[in-house]
């Protein structure tokens, strides 16, 4: 089983929709859990951090939940410029340091 | 944010040469680098932990002997992929963590290298 496991997609929607991401991880000690964004031929970018609360920064709202090891974030009123490659990352703490674990990614494509 | 620099961006070579790939984190002090492999549609795989001064830790299946890694200074690591074969063919990344006071919960990503191995 990957450690972070994520829907590759591709989620091809037209403007203005609202769409889901969901992503699972193995690791119950996580500590840490972030959405990326990956543009093509790029590296990855931090879109924002998660929070057991759940949050949200503008048209995004990422949500944890800890007992079922779960993540998702959500757009809404998607633009054109949200299309991207969104990874779930989770930072595990590994004796001293601490890595983040990728998932896979999940494909969006904003239609006009 | 904090700015992490890589190059080259892009490389070709021949199968059997050795190519090194600079990373430098331009705004702040990195005693840890971070490098990545992405071979097309597939995640980010850590491949080794570059820490200053000392020994790079490496994941499983990586192997130290060909992927080489300096980390010479607080603001440069290096990766140098020995005899490349076209299976090395891949996108490196790699990444610094800022450790200033609330720094510490987000890392750096350079802008990638792409290389072909031909």
């Amino acid at each position: 089983r990957k450690e972070v496991e994520q829907d590759p997609g591709p989620f091809n929607v037209p403007e203005g929709a609202t769409v889901a991401f969901n992503c699972t991880y193995s690791n119950s000690a996580s500590q840490s859990f972030f959405w990326y964004r990956q543009d093509c031929r790029k590296e990855p970018k931090l879109l924002m951090s998660v929070y057991s609360s759940g949050n949200e920064d503008g048209r995004f709202t990422a949500q944890l939940n800890r007992a079922s090891q779960y993540i998702s974030l959500l757009i809404r009123d998607s633009k054109l410029s949200d299309s991207a490659t969104y990874l779930c990352v989770v930072n595990v703490a590994s004796g001293s340091a601490r890595q983040l674990t990728f998932g896979s990614g999940t494909q969006l494509t904003v239609l006009p | 944010g904090a700015v992490v620099s890589q190059h080259p961006s892009r490389v070709i070579c021949k199968s059997g040469t050795s190519v090194k790939i600079e990373c430098r984190s331009l705004d702040f002090q990195a005693t840890t680098m971070f490098w990545y492999r992405q071979f097309p549609k597939q995640s980010l795989m850590l491949m080794a932990t570059s820490n200053e001064g000392s020994k790079a830790t490496y994941e499983q299946g990586v192997e130290k002997d060909k992927f080489l890694i300096n980390h010479a200074s607080l603001t440069l690591s290096t990766l140098t992929v020995t005899s490349a074969h076209p299976e090395d063919s891949s996108f490196y990344i790699c990444s610094a963590r800022d450790l200033s006071p609330g720094g510490w919960n987000e890392q750096f990503f350079g802008p990638g290298t792409r290389l072909t191995v031909l």
